[in-house]
C-alpha cells in the first residue's frame, strides 16, 4: 500500500518568508509525528497528534513553528519568519497507537528538504 | 530521561567482512530500541526493533542486534558486509511510559563505509 508522502520535496526560500510542508500519512494510522534532521545530524523530534488529542508540542524550537492536522489525515508544518538555522530535512512518520502496546513501528516520508538563503 | 549514544561517527569495512556497530542507551523505564537505515537520497528505513520480548532480534538484510540490559547496549551486528550496506544507521530509543508520546529520540547516527 502507498507509504507516508510528504510535498514538496525539495523548498528553497528566502530568509523571513513562510514555508508550508505537507505531509500525508499512512491511511489508518493514527499517530503522527514531525521530526527535523540537520546536516550531519540525527533526528529531533518536533511534534506529535495522536487522534483528537491535544498534541505534543514539547519539540518545537520556536512559537516561529506550528503545525495542524486535520482529524487523522494530512498534517502541515508551518515555519514562519524563516531563518538560516531552519535549514534542514524535515521528515514526517506516521504510526498505529495500540492500546497497551509500545514501540509501534514509524514508517517515515521521504522528506522535505527546506534551505533558507 | 531517554537518551542513545552511538559509539562511532564513521565505521569501514571490506566486503565480505563482519559489521559491528555500537549503540548504548539510557532510560528510565522498559525501553524499545530500534535501529534505522537511512541511504543517501533515500528515506529512513526500520531494520529491527525490541520490544521487550527475544533479547536478540533479527532484522532485514541479515542484520541483527542483541539487547543487553546489564550493559545498557543494543549493538548492530552482521556476519558479512555488502556493498549495498553502505549507509548511515541510527540507533533510536522510544519514551515508554503511560500516557507519554511515543517519541522517537535518535543517536547521532554511524556512517557504514564499505570497502570492495
Amino acid at each position: 500500500g502507498a507509504g507516508v508522502s510528504q510535498s514538496p520535496s525539495n523548498k528553497v526560500t528566502e530568509k523571513g518568508k513562510d514555508v508550508e510542508l505537507r505531509c500525508d500519512p499512512i491511511s489508518g494510522h493514527t499517530a503522527l509525528y514531525w521530526y527535523r534532521q540537520r546536516l550531519g545530524q540525527g533526528l529531533e523530534f518536533l511534534i506529535y497528534f495522536q487522534g483528537n488529542s491535544a498534541p505534543d508540542k514539547s519539540g518545537l524550537p520556536s512559537d516561529r513553528f506550528s503545525a495542524e492536522r486535520t482529524g487523522e489525515s494530512v498534517s502541515t508544518l508551518t515555519i514562519q519568519r524563516t531563518q538560516q538555522e531552519d535549514s534542514a530535512v524535515y521528515l514526517c512518520a506516521s504510526s498505529l497507537v495500540r492500546s497497551g502496546v509500545w514501540g509501534d513501528t514509524q514508517y517515515f516520508g521521504p522528506g522535505t528538504r527546506l534551505t533558507v538563503l | 530521561a531517554q537518551s542513545v549514544t552511538q559509539l562511532d561517527s564513521h565505521v569501514s569495512v571490506s566486503e565480505g567482512t563482519p559489521v559491528l556497530l555500537r549503540c548504548n542507551y539510557s532510560s528510565s523505564y522498559s525501553p524499545s530500541l530500534f535501529w534505522y537505515v537511512q541511504h543517501p537520497n533515500k528515506g529512513l528505513q526500520l531494520l529491527l526493533k525490541y520490544t521487550s520480548a527475544a533479547t536478540l532480534v533479527k532484522g532485514i538484510n541479515g542484520f541483527e542486534a542483541e539487547f543487553k540490559k546489564s550493559e545498557t547496549s543494543f549493538h548492530l551486528t552482521k556476519p558479512s558486509a555488502h556493498m549495498s550496506d553502505a549507509a548511515e544507521y541510527f540507533c533510536v530509543v522510544t519514551v515508554n511510559y503511560g500516557g507519554a508520546t511515543n517519541k522517537l529520540i535518535f543517536g547521532t547516527g554511524t556512517l557504514l563505509a564499505v570497502q570492495p
